[in-house]
């Protein structure tokens, strides 16, 4: 079974620009989860999608991130303005119907803002 | 708000010992609990996970307790081997939404 792919790997902007990262969960998996890792830090829940429905996102910078989980399947995380302490690890993983039941990590994005 | 956390930020082991991670979490509802491995540069990796109504679970060389009690959670692995190094994290179902603690790291010494 593949696992979770993201993209790009890493990624390096200035403060101030956007930047935007792809998550293709696994197949027939229904949540999908967005995490922010700073470093030396546990993973930080940003929003939580059931299909294409927003479980969760309390913890999303609205004023400067967005998400979007179109037809229920990949999700795009965007960031615009970035600032400096944006600078993290993002992580995408999904589950097969919800936070009961396992969650697959991907790699994750290094973001580096400068 | 509640979450979850671990109580040592560091723990190191002798090569061949057996290691134990301990986690306190403080949401009663919780009922699904998780533990992941990440490596360097390397997304969470699932370790093993148990529900409420357990108290004990095995895996391959780990073991998982829970005690509902004192809301305490930790992670036994048996015979570490220097590829146990990593950092450690324990994952709950906080109302419906997958949480995360600070983490463990852990160093095997050959």
């Amino acid at each position: 079974e593949a696992g979770v792919a993201q993209s790009p790997r890493y990624k390096i902007i200035e403060k101030r620009q956007s930047v935007a990262f792809w998550c293709n969960p696994i197949s027939g998996h229904a949540t999908l989860y967005w995490y922010q890792q700073i470093l030396g830090q546990g993973p930080k829940l940003l929003i939580q999608f059931q299909n294409n429905g927003v479980v969760d996102d309390s913890q999303l910078p609205k004023d400067r991130f967005s998400a979007e989980r179109l037809k229920g399947v990949d999700s795009t995380l965007k960031i615009q303005p970035a600032k400096l302490e944006d600078s993290a690890v993002y992580l995408c993983a999904s589950s097969l119907w919800d936070a009961n039941t396992e969650a697959f990590f991907g790699q994750g994005t290094r973001l580096t803002v400068v | 708000g509640e979450s979850v956390g671990l109580h040592l930020p560091t723990l190191s082991v002798q090569e061949g010992d057996n290691s134990i991670i301990n986690c306190a979490y403080s949401n009663s509802a919780s009922d699904y609990f998780i533990w992941y491995k990440q490596e360097s540069g390397k997304g969470p990796q699932f370790i093993i996970d148990i529900r409420s109504n357990m108290d004990k679970r095995q895996g391959q060389r780990v073991t998982v307790l829970l005690n509902k009690t004192v809301k305490h959670l930790s992670l036994q692995i048996a015979a570490t081997q220097p590829g146990d190094s990593a950092v450690y994290f324990c994952a709950e179902n906080n109302d419906y939404k997958l949480s995360f603690g600070a983490g463990t790291t852990v160093t095997v010494r050959a």
